[in-house]
């Protein structure tokens, strides 16, 4: 079955820094998405990460906050901006594939932590 | 908009008990439905999904889920559980055609050995 990769597995960061994460799959996909899973809570969509255009975000997330991109159909990498304590979350991408376009699939996550 | 509703916040069996968590959802059309576990430490992963056809759907490590259409519910069952089975289980819905996914809030699971 196909890898789907993230990085970096984990981060402390300062605030007000960013931090930029990486989702890497081994195959072609059709949709990207990235979720927070914020302590003790379960998945919220930020936004589906759509190929070489802007991507598309859920109510409460702003671009200018989680800048994404998507240059190819196996690549996705969610920027967190200006972070903040409340940032800290574990970001988990995921992915559909095109023999399955309903069911998506996640990588292992990114946990961050913001001091 | 969906929505989905896990009422069983914190679950704990002793092995070989027999499981089911509860899962409701809001959604006036047509649903795919999902349930993802999610290991101590580990990923998550997919359970089981049913899209349509036989409303019993079998998934993997003897888990079985069943969609009652009139009570908007997809219950996950397993007649005997096993300490290995300690983790974190989410249901999820999507339309047909929306890969969009709504998340309940899952349920945290423990077994006792």
């Amino acid at each position: 079955s196909a890898v789907i990769s993230q990085k970096p597995s984990r981060d402390i960061c300062q605030r007000g820094t960013s931090l930029t994460i990486q989702c890497q799959v081994d195959s072609q996909v059709t949709m990207m998405f990235w979720y927070r899973q914020q302590p003790g809570q379960s998945l919220t969509l930020i936004a589906t990460a759509n190929q070489g255009s802007e991507a598309t975000y859920e109510s409460g997330f702003v671009i200018d906050k989680f800048p994404i991109s998507r240059p190819n159909l196996t690549f996705s990498t969610l920027t967190v901006s200006n972070m903040s304590p409340e940032d800290s979350s574990i970001y988990l991408c995921s992915v559909t594939w095109f023999d399955s376009t309903d069911t998506q699939y996640f990588g292992p996550g990114t946990r961050l932590t913001v001091l | 908009a969906q929505s989905v509703s896990q009422h069983n916040h914190h679950v704990i069996l002793s092995e070989a008990a027999s499981l089911e968590l509860g899962c409701n959802y809001s959604y006036g059309g047509t649903v795919n439905l999902f349930w993802y576990v999610q290991y101590p430490g580990q990923h998550l992963q997919l359970l089981l999904k049913y899209f349509s056809g036989d409303p019993l759907v079998k998934g993997i490590k003897g888990f079985e889920a069943e969609f009652i259409k009139s009570k908007f519910s997809f219950n996950l069952r397993k007649p005997s559980v096993q300490w290995s089975d300690t983790a974190e289980y989410f249901c999820a819905v999507n339309a047909p055609g929306n890969e969009k996914l709504t998340f309940g809030t899952g349920t945290r699971l423990t077994i006792i050995p």
